[in-house]
């Protein structure tokens, strides 16, 4: 089953606005990482947050973490037709015993860039 | 170029059939993941290997098995095939199991006929 869930599952936006995407999962988690995937290639990493952070910034990118509400959102400014692709929460949950489980990736929010 | 080499590209075999898939992690990551990828599953975890020892396992079905060798590098056994196993197989590593980026190969696409 899925740990994170993105919303939404498609957007399409005009180059030059800004691209919001959100995540919620279930679980405890060590931290929550944000990848990109363009059409049938292999995944990208974007951003790392880790679960007592609150908020961080990698270029056009900002990232929010929300521990309280089991939520986060990626957005991404400015906006360019290279940045059409698919987007991924992943998390890796925390253990009871210790350790954490495999990063799960949520479904993905499919993002045009309209140009 | 992520660093994660992933062999073969392309595959296409038949029902009931067994098939290899060969991944290379990064160079000094110690940590490799295997993935799923189709339509209607989406991305799903397989399992996890952390220098040579299974660390993590996730919805991986008997007939699949895996391992990490002690170069690190890692293979994904599919066996008795089934049209429903058509999917992309991403192989990933990582420095360590929890702190860090993982870095994803090209992947393996599979076609079961």
């Amino acid at each position: 089953s899925q740990q994170g869930e993105e919303d939404p599952q498609a957007l399409s936006i005009q180059e030059g606005e800004n691209a919001t995407m959100n995540c919620s999962y279930k679980t405890s988690i060590n931290n929550l990482q944000w990848y990109r995937q363009n059409s049938g290639r292999g995944l990208v990493h974007l951003i790392l947050i880790r679960s007592n952070e609150r908020e961080k910034h990698s270029g056009r990118l900002r990232v929010t973490l929300d521990t309280s509400k089991k939520s986060s959102s990626l957005l991404i400014t400015a906006s360019r037709a290279a940045d059409t692709a698919s987007y991924f929460c992943a998390t890796s949950r925390l253990k009871d015993g210790g350790g954490a489980d495999g990063l799960t990736f949520g479904k993905g929010t499919h993002l045009i860039i309209q140009p | 170029d992520s660093g994660v080499t992933q062999t073969p590209k392309h595959l296409i075999t038949a029902t009931g059939q067994r098939v290899t898939l060969r991944c290379s992690p990064r160079s000094g990551d110690l940590s490799v993941y295997w993935y799923q990828q189709s339509l209607d599953q989406g991305l799903q975890f397989l399992i996890q290997y952390y220098n040579g020892e299974e660390r993590a396992k996730g919805n991986i079905l008997e007939r699949f098995s895996a391992q990490q060798f002690p170069d690190l590098h890692s293979e994904l056994n599919l066996s008795s095939l089934e049209l429903g196993d058509s999917a992309l197989y991403f192989c990933a590593s990582s420095v360590e199991p929890m702190n860090t980026e993982a870095f994803f190969g090209q992947g393996t696409r599979l076609t079961v006929v």
